[in-house]
């Protein structure tokens, strides 16, 4: 019963580096998400996916990519890692229509940039 | 812009008795509330879903309401236990493309 499983935990990178955040969801969710939440903050959506091959961005996309080849995965990309981008970040999925339906998330990466 | 707002202390309640966490929200008029749990070191956990024509909807020990003219859904938990200890964070449905949670209430249950 995996859920939604997000790889790594925690990463510690330096600024300019960068990295890729993997979730991937064994639930055949369509809709599929990803937020950051900062101490303090609520979860804010950075890009979130309708389907394989589509992708749109939230509120707070600056700075990150994201690709949805198949319904399971949805890698989130930091090219140039920079302090601001310190925060947990959290992977979620849900079926259908995400306003009426749960969103299921997965345990967060903590990435610290240094 | 729209905006939600969670209780902003921390609450600490004495086991047994009943909490309640309150989510106000404004510029918008959502036609879903959805409440989470989370614990520390985790994502969020999903437990009830109340609509706009419902003003209330329980679950075990939990209610919740829902108040479109107030803007504000309230959150009850009863006879509460040490293990509901933990952070709830209300996330009101957006017609848009966004989805926004509030930041969240922290609950303390004191044995």
């Amino acid at each position: 019963n995996a859920g939604v499983t997000q790889t790594p935990k925690f990463r510690i990178l330096k600024i300019g580096q960068s990295m890729t955040l993997q979730c991937t969801q064994d639930m055949n969710h369509n809709y599929m998400y990803w937020y950051r939440q900062d101490p303090g903050m609520g979860l804010k959506l950075i890009y979130y996916s309708v389907g394989a091959g589509i992708t749109d961005k939230g509120e707070v996309p600056n700075g990150y990519n994201v690709s949805r080849s198949t319904t399971e995965d949805f890698p989130l990309r930091l090219e140039l890692a920079a302090p601001s981008q310190t925060s947990v970040y959290f992977c979620a999925s849900s079926h259908r229509d995400r306003s009426n339906q749960p969103q299921h998330f997965g345990d967060g990466t903590r990435l610290s940039i240094l | 812009s729209q905006k939600i707002e969670q209780n902003s202390e921390a609450l600490n309640i004495q086991e047994g008795k009943t909490a309640t966490l309150t989510c106000n929200y404004t510029n918008y008029s959502p036609a879903y509330l959805q409440w989470y749990r989370q614990d520390p070191g985790r994502g969020p956990v999903f437990l009830l879903l109340i609509r706009e024509n419902e003003k209330e909807k329980r679950k075990e020990r939990l209610k919740v309401t829902f108040d479109t003219t107030l803007k504000q859904s309230l959150f009850h938990i009863t006879a509460s236990q040490p293990a509901d200890s933990a952070t709830y964070l209300c996330a009101p449905e957006n017609t848009g493309n966004q989805f926004y949670f509030g930041t969240g209430t922290s609950l303390t249950v004191i044995p």
